[in-house]
């Protein structure tokens, strides 16, 4: 079946512009996650849904990052004025019901640039 | 709080040549630890997870894992390498009711013909 997939893969913003980044988790899967990925690091993570529940957003490095799944599947990771810091690729994972010992599965990532 | 250390940023072998890969973790509780692989512009694959139970835990494409609590180490293992396994690799731990992932540094591995 159809993994997660996120859009658009690449975007390139300039400094001060509002960005919103989608994620279509795998269907069915109750949790969603998502994590931030800066060049040479490993995943952070940002928060997390449990069906349109946000139940964790301890990641969000500002009151810039907002996230939302009004619907319980699709989820949108807005950013609002960018800052070059925030230079990373957005990753998008889900899991079936969000239990700690389940596999999350990722998408392919949001590479996002704001020069 | 809860952590992950992948002490080698980058490791080159010989196809054919046996792996390790080395991960240690801080964990208040009982640990949940997952091995992903990322490929360049590829998401995350998961390799391996241990959560209880037998502490050598088998994965896909050969790998291995051996839990060693003492330690506070799940170090990553492959008998032999090939071309494909060139890659990012992550450790992650996360426990019960706790569900997001702390992931590593990562280790980039090279392999050389």
């Amino acid at each position: 079946g159809a993994g997660v997939s996120q859009s658009p893969r690449y975007k390139v913003a300039k400094r001060g512009q509002d960005v919103a980044l989608r994620c279509d988790p795998i269907s069915g899967h109750v949790s969603l996650f998502w994590y931030q990925q800066a060049l040479g690091q490993g995943p952070e993570f940002l928060t997390y849904f449990q069906n349109e529940a946000q139940l964790d957003k301890s990641g969000l490095p500002s009151d810039r990052f907002f996230a939302e799944r009004p619907e319980g599947s699709v989820s949108t990771l807005k950013i609002q004025r960018t800052q070059q810091e925030d230079s990373a690729v957005y990753l998008c994972a889900s899991s079936p019901t969000g239990r700690g010992r389940e596999t999350q599965y990722f998408g392919p990532g949001t590479r996002l640039l704001v020069l | 709080a809860q952590s992950v250390t992948q002490p080698d940023i980058h490791i080159t072998v010989s196809e054919g040549a046996s792996l390790e890969l080395r991960c240690n973790y801080s964990y208040g509780a009982t640990p949940y630890l997952f091995w992903y692989v990322q490929s360049p512009g590829q998401g995350l694959q998961l390799l391996l997870k241990y959560f209880s139970g037998d502490t050598l835990v088998q994965g896909i494409k050969g790998f291995e894992a051996e839990f060693k609590r003492s330690q506070s180490s799940f170090n990553l293992r492959k008998p032999s390498v090939h071309w494909s396994d060139a890659a990012e690799y992550f450790c992650a731990v996360g426990g019960f009711g706790n569900e997001k992932l702390t992931f590593g540094t990562g280790t980039r591995l090279t392999i050389i013909p």
